[in-house]
């Protein structure tokens, strides 16, 4: 398997842009998760999915952020309009089932800088 | 809510020798798991290893170990006979609730010197 894929690896864009991450799961898991992780607050959870329904999005930081999953094998996070403090790394994960001790496969993460 | 800390933020070590890293933490779940992930420089995230709350023997992975200490909340890593792939930013997650949300701490940057 070729794992959890993210594209584009690097994002450079203007303020105000609207910006389009992109994550393809491993095959047959049911759960997606995507993550930001800066300097100053570490890794924070975004939102995660359950069989392509967003579950928690409570870690979304305002409206200027959304997040899609139209099928099993894709999902998008958008960023309208783009700020400089999202520059940040965005990580797509996905896990296989519920459950607490359930391992989440990272992809390679997606690096946004926003000038 | 779940918090993890991770008070050393760089620790170096030298090749083949043993190194410990501290994580404590705080939940209110009754039922959780813990994880050691490891990121190294290519970025990718890698689950290193996972101990489950409610097992009191600690878990082992080849060189790397757990000294977990529920009373404490402590899940400190250790990693013997440290290669120079070793190096990396270690992250200290919690897994707990209906959720199954992860919360990481900051991490610890270690660097193993030849």
């Amino acid at each position: 398997d070729a794992g959890v894929i993210q594209s584009p690896r690097h994002e450079v864009t203007e303020m105000g842009q609207e910006v389009t991450l992109r994550c393809k799961p491993i095959s047959g898991h049911d759960y997606l998760f995507w993550y930001r992780q800066t300097m100053m607050r570490g890794l924070e959870l975004l939102i995660y999915f359950n069989n392509n329904v967003p579950i928690d999005d409570s870690g979304m930081p305002e409206d200027r952020f959304s997040a899609k999953m139209p099928n099993a094998s894709f999902s998008t996070l958008k960023i309208q309009p783009s700020e400089p403090r999202d520059s940040a790394v965005y990580f797509c994960a996905s896990s296989l089932g519920p459950g607490l001790a359930v391992e989440q496969f990272f992809g390679p993460g997606t690096r946004l800088t926003v000038l | 809510a779940q918090t993890v800390t991770q008070s050393q933020p760089e620790m170096s070590v030298q090749e083949a020798e043993t190194v410990t890293l501290s994580c404590t933490y705080d939940t209110s779940e009754s039922n959780y798991y813990l994880f050691w992930y490891k990121q190294p420089p290519s970025r990718q995230m890698i689950l290193v290893i996972r101990q489950e709350a409610y097992k009191q023997q600690n878990a082992t992975e080849n060189r790397f170990s757990v000294n977990f200490q529920k009373a404490a909340k402590s899940f400190s890593l250790k990693i013997s006979d440290s290669q120079l792939g070793d190096t990396a930013m270690y992250f200290c997650a919690v897994s707990g609730g209906s959720n199954y949300k992860l919360t990481f701490g900051k991490g610890t940057l270690l660097t193993v010197n030849p």
